[in-house]
């Protein structure tokens, strides 16, 4: 069965504090993993996405096949960064039905 | 460049009773996936659109039907509501290239919420 997993419903560290958010995955095959993210008042819009292998907003996430995560990993939190964090699966080589995590919120404090 | 619209964006319903929500794709994108939200959740799939044919299903029962019109906007359609339709609902475009290879980003729209009373 496919899903993804978020331990953290909620995460609040300092600014200028490393944030790591987790998400784990179980999937037959080899699943395209996604973070989207949600700003207040704003809709769901994709973060970044593991075959990118780029760096949005200070953040990356590496796919680890054996551990099967997807982790978010920022080194230095801005409070700008406060917003709901969701991780997400599809199938490799489409970007259709997309399987979410239940979402961490995070938030910044100054 | 247009986003994606929805409509309406709250809605009241009672228990029984049917429901249409509508979405406008991005502009330049012709496939739209519909997701439901609940509370404290995260968005789970219910169908996928692409030439006006469903192509993707979740785990959603037949009384959640949908359509895509030939200007790629779609409708979701809830027959006989339940309290448990009580969610957000989100409607998705993205691109497909010929031949129907989905690996464009799915650009998501505000939300209709819908209440069953």
């Amino acid at each position: 069965a496919q899903r993804v997993t978020q331990p953290e419903k909620l995460l609040s560290v300092f600014k200028g504090a490393p944030v790591e958010l987790k998400c784990n995955y179980s999937y037959s095959g080899s699943p395209e993993l996604f973070w989207y993210v949600q700003y207040s008042r704003q809709r769901l819009q994709l973060l970044l996405r593991h075959i990118s292998r780029e760096s949005i907003k200070g953040f990356t996430a590496d796919l680890n096949k054996g551990e099967t995560s997807f982790h978010l990993k920022k080194p230095f939190a801005q409070e700008e960064d406060s917003a709901m964090y969701y991780c997400a699966l599809s199938k490799s080589g489409g970007a259709q039905k997309l399987v979410f995590g239940q979402g961490t919120r995070l938030t910044i404090n100054p | 460049e247009t986003g994606v619209t929805q409509s309406p964006t709250h809605l009241i319903k009672t228990r029984g009773q049917q429901v249409t929500l509508r979405c406008s794709s991005q502009s330049g994108h012709n496939t739209v996936s519909w997701y439901q939200q609940a509370l404290g959740q995260g968005p789970q799939f219910i169908f996928q659109y692409y030439r006006e044919e469903e192509n993707g299903r979740g785990n959603f029962p037949p009384r959640f039907s949908g359509l895509q019109f030939p200007n790629y906007s779609s409708e979701l359609n809830v027959n006989a509501l339940e309290l448990d339709d009580s969610a957000l609902y989100l409607c998705a475009s993205s691109l497909a290239a010929s031949g129907g290879v989905f690996t464009d980003t799915q650009y998501f729209g505000p939300g209709t919420r819908l209440t069953v009373l």
